[in-house]
């Protein structure tokens, strides 16, 4: 059975910690990894990771892709409350249904002022 | 119009009652999917339009689910004689193409089956 198994399910830090989310994965015919960020809602699109070892970034968040070990990470520098949500892992899978993404339960991240 | 909209934002109802959600895709936009997503749980496909076809609907968790999408634009998903494990907050995403394109979702409807 594919799974995403993302780690910690939680997690509280201060303002100005750097906070490094795991996402392991076990799936058939991998596409493509996405990160998403889930306020109220509405998850919005962070990062699409499709090869190994290139860091895609934007601002204080970089992520990374290991398809050896078949896992990726999710890092946040100096963060700030509004960084406060669920991240949400979702693996893409060739050969089934286009853009169909299986996502692991999420990273509550909680971020004190 | 700008993003995903969704319609009702919340819906309370009572077990064995009908329900329909609906979605409205950012226009242009072929693929459109259904995912529901329960309390402490990660999203969970439902079913994926691409046009007003139906390609998948594997993720339909019983007969008491259904979806429609017309003109290419509007989709409906209709909960038959709701039951309590149906609370959930259920979310819609299109996406212009399919392949290898950014989902963008919509805020969800919230059902809680009482």
């Amino acid at each position: 059975e594919d799974k995403v198994v993302q780690s910690p399910l939680s997690l509280v830090v201060h303002e100005g910690d750097t906070v490094t989310l795991n996402c392991s994965y076990e799936v058939t015919n991998f596409r493509s990894l996405l990160w998403y960020k889930q306020e109220k809602k509405a998850p919005t699109f962070l990062f699409m990771l499709t090869s190994s070892g290139i860091e895609k970034k934007s601002g204080r968040l970089s992520s990374i892709l290991d398809k050896k070990e078949l896992f990726s990470i999710l890092n946040i520098t100096a963060t700030q409350t509004g960084d406060s949500a669920i991240y949400l892992c979702a693996v893409e899978r060739r050969g089934s249904t286009l853009g169909r993404l299986y996502f692991g339960r999420g990273t509550q991240l909680t971020v004190w002022p | 119009g700008a993003g995903v909209s969704q319609s009702p934002s919340n819906k309370v109802t009572e077990k064995g009652k009908d329900v329909e959600l609906r979605c409205d895709p950012i226009s242009g936009h072929t693929a459109l999917y259904w995912y529901r997503q329960s309390l402490g749980q990660g999203l969970e496909f439902l079913i994926y339009f691409q046009g007003n076809s139906a390609p998948d609907k594997s993720g339909l968790p019983s007969d008491r689910f259904s979806a429609e999408r017309t003109g290419g634009s509007v989709s409906t998903l209709t909960i038959q004689r709701t039951q309590q494990e149906d609370s959930a907050v259920y979310l819609c995403a299109s996406s212009l193409l399919a392949v290898q394109e950014t989902q963008y979702f919509g805020p969800g409807t919230r059902l809680l089956v009482l």
